[in-house]
């Protein structure tokens, strides 16, 4: 089983829709998630991180925690043809004497004007 | 501004040849990391700096060497380049304390023939 993983899409969604990617870890002493994006040739920027379980908002974004599920979620609403890109799940690793960063694959979003 | 910069964008290397990638990032950050990101894969940790002299392996350090002679710079080394080394190699750093908070380089684009 991988550590982190996403389906790898690509995601089709209508402008103005909501997007949602999904994301599933097997550590479960895992303390922090984040979602990366990239754009196609670019390098990966920080959009979101979570570390509590529930629900963090930040303007379109919504990121969505549940430890006991092991699942960690990215809701974009209103989706915007410039929030096509690949979004890349990463948790920490515990029990390690420097929290590692372990990303997922990836999501490919495509938003459909 | 934050800047990782990587000291190619695309690079073409033999077999059996060394390589050097470099990286430098002027933040003034403790941490730097080497990553591969192979299709499907996602991100793979192959080294990680954080202090000058001070390295530790990732997941993949096989092949692979690093040099960290200076704060700012991060060197990743390819004693005998193999074919299996073909891929995009990112560089990224982050502050003490925050080692989640990645700030990523453009990426080196290498293929070995």
């Amino acid at each position: 089983q991988k550590e982190v993983e996403q389906n790898s899409g690509p995601l089709s969604v209508p402008e103005g829709a909501i997007a949602s990617l999904n994301c599933t870890y097997s550590d479960r002493g895992s303390q922090s998630f984040f979602w990366y994006r990239q754009y196609s040739g670019k390098s990966p920027e920080l959009i979101m991180f979570i570390y509590s379980n529930g629900d963090k908002e930040d303007g379109r974004f919504t990121a969505q925690l549940n430890k006991a599920s092991q699942y960690v979620s990215l809701l974009i609403r209103d989706s915007q043809p410039s929030d096509s890109a690949t979004y890349l799940c990463a948790v920490t690793r515990s029990g390690t004497s420097y929290d590692k960063v372990i990303f997922g694959p990836g999501t490919s979003l495509s938003v459909i004007p | 501004d934050v800047k990782v910069t990587q000291s190619s964008r695309y690079l073409v290397k033999r077999t059996g040849e060394k390589v050097f990638l470099e990286c430098v990032q002027d933040m003034d950050h403790e941490n730097m990391f080497w990553y591969r990101q192979d299709p499907g894969l996602g991100l793979r940790l192959i080294y990680f700096s954080y202090d000058v002299k001070m390295k530790e392996k990732g997941d993949i350090p096989e092949g692979y060497s690093v040099s960290r002679e200076k704060k700012e710079r991060f060197s990743l080394i390819l004693e005998s380049a193999s074919t299996n080394q073909t891929s995009m190699y990112l560089c990224a750093s982050s502050p003490l304390g925050s080692a989640y908070e990645q700030y990523f380089g453009p990426g080196t684009r290498l293929t070995v023939t």
